[in-house]
């Protein structure tokens, strides 16, 4: 069955970046793209964008270009979301997402989700 | 991206139906047959309950319906139970800015 499990809660400062890891099973890691959204504390969801393992194509969303990267790991079935320049607003429960084979495809698959508080 | 409208809130009793809005443009909504619909219970990541506007993925009770019209998608839910008490979001592909997905704000159902 498809498993995404995602890296353990982080506490940063303001200013410095962090890197969440989703490590994919139970599946064809290149053949499905893997979305990444957010969702702050009682807020709603937010797309960031998303990755083809494949080949490593990305996109990301407006508000978030220059500040994000995702990349991938064949390797290991692992795909990675780092999020630079953080500030408070960027504390959130950060997701991973199994979408499908093409990008129009929407995220049906979940990680677990990561906590990541932005703190001085 | 600018994030679909949902109304914050609806409700209703157990066995009656409600429907829920998704307000886009023509860059997303209105311009693509990709509107899906996620469940969310408090502390747990989103269900995919209706994908491509109107098809359920297996699994997914038939009480739950998805159409659109125009620049608006609605999500349907007939023969209300207590578990569907939930967060519900929209989401569309998008060719806005840049090319990919926008979520809608969440609408907090509650069956009474």
């Amino acid at each position: 069955q498809v498993q995404l499990v995602q890296s353990g809660a982080e506490v940063k400062k303001p200013g410095a970046s962090v890197k969440v890891s989703c490590k994919a099973s139970g599946y064809t890691f290149t053949s499905y793209y893997m979305h990444w959204v957010r969702q702050a504390p009682g807020q709603g969801l937010e797309w960031m964008g998303i990755i083809n393992p494949s080949g490593g194509s990305t996109s990301y969303a407006q508000k978030f270009q220059g500040r994000v990267t995702m990349t991938r790991d064949t390797s290991t079935s692992t795909v990675y979301m780092e999020l630079s320049s953080l500030r408070s607003e960027d504390t959130a429960v950060y997701y991973c997402a199994r979408g499908g084979h093409f990008v129009v495809v929407p995220a049906a698959h979940w990680g677990q989700g990561t906590l990541v508080t932005v703190s001085s | 991206q600018s994030a679909l409208t949902q109304p914050a809130s609806v409700s209703g009793s157990p066995g009656q139906s409600i429907t829920i809005s998704c307000t886009g443009t023509s860059s997303d909504v209105g311009g693509y047959n990709y509107v899906s619909w996620y469940q969310q219970h408090p502390g747990k990541a989103p269900k995919l309950m209706i994908y491509d506007v109107s098809n359920r993925p297996s699994g997914v009770s038939n009480r739950f319906s998805g159409s659109k019209s125009g620049n608006t998608a609605s999500l349907t839910i007939s023969g209300l139970q207590a578990e569907d008490e939930a967060d519900y979001y929209c989401s569309s592909y998008t060719s806005s800015s840049t090319l990919g997905w926008v979520f809608g704000g969440g609408t907090k159902l509650t069956v009474l």
